[in-house]
């Protein structure tokens, strides 16, 4: 069963440095999208990216993060100089087509980022 | 803006059935998602039930959707210790395009 994966599973960085996440999503999805956890809180959308641009992101997307789809199967975020509430648990998705249309984001198994 | 709400934990014995609630503020809500994430894992979809349903049923599962309310629960029948794991509410709406905004999850805990 076709599943969207994310690398690095755990990565530690020092405030200030930038990291970059990864992300394969589903092949003949379309929409893409990336959300976070920090440990006790609740799952909060960050950005969802169409067509190769930016279709809609939260307050929290600010000018410290971008996303990127280098290639035709890599999808990514990064982060310019981490804070230390950046730490969290970094969640990919996918869908086929909009959500909006009650189509179902299927999730990666999310990258934890501590700062330290 | 949107809020999702949910109770922190359940217990429940194998073989009984477990109902976890979840109440939403947006009354604009198109779709509402229940997700399930286990150790280690994604969130994994269960189910989820268009805006004008009152009621899905999938095998061990039902989904209950009060929209006067605005209160979504979710019966798993007869559970088991595999359904140990952490159960997320989610609401999805037109005007919100594809985000989905997720309540803070309930952790089950089956006990044998």
């Amino acid at each position: 069963e076709p599943e969207v994966t994310q690398t690095p599973s755990h990565q530690v960085t020092q405030m200030g440095q930038e990291v970059i996440l990864r992300c394969v999503p589903i092949s003949n999805h379309l929409y893409f999208y990336w959300y976070r956890q920090i440990l006790g809180q609740k799952v909060e959308f960050l950005v969802s990216f169409y067509n190769n641009e930016i279709s809609e992101k939260s307050e929290i997307f600010d000018d410290q993060f971008s996303v990127e789809r280098p290639d035709g199967s890599n999808f990514t975020l990064k982060i310019r100089s981490t804070k230390l509430e950046d730490s969290a648990m970094y969640f990919c998705a996918s869908s086929e087509l909009g959500t909006s249309g009650g189509d179902e984001q299927f999730f990666g198994p999310g990258t934890r980022l501590t700062v330290l | 803006g949107e809020d999702v709400e949910q109770s922190l934990f359940l217990s429940v014995r194998e073989g009984d059935s477990s109902v976890i609630n979840c109440t939403y503020t947006d009354s604009s809500s198109t779709y509402l998602y229940w997700y399930k994430q286990e150790p280690g894992a994604g969130l994994q979809l269960l189910t989820y039930i268009f805006s004008n349903m009152d009621m899905k049923q999938d095998q061990r599962l039902t989904v209950l959707l009060n929209k006067k309310d605005k209160h979504l629960s979710l019966r798993i029948a007869d559970t088991q210790t595999g359904d140990s794991a952490i159960y997320f509410c989610a609401e999805t709406s037109r005007a919100a395009g594809n985000k989905l905004t997720f309540g803070g999850g309930t952790r089950v805990l089956v006990k044998p």
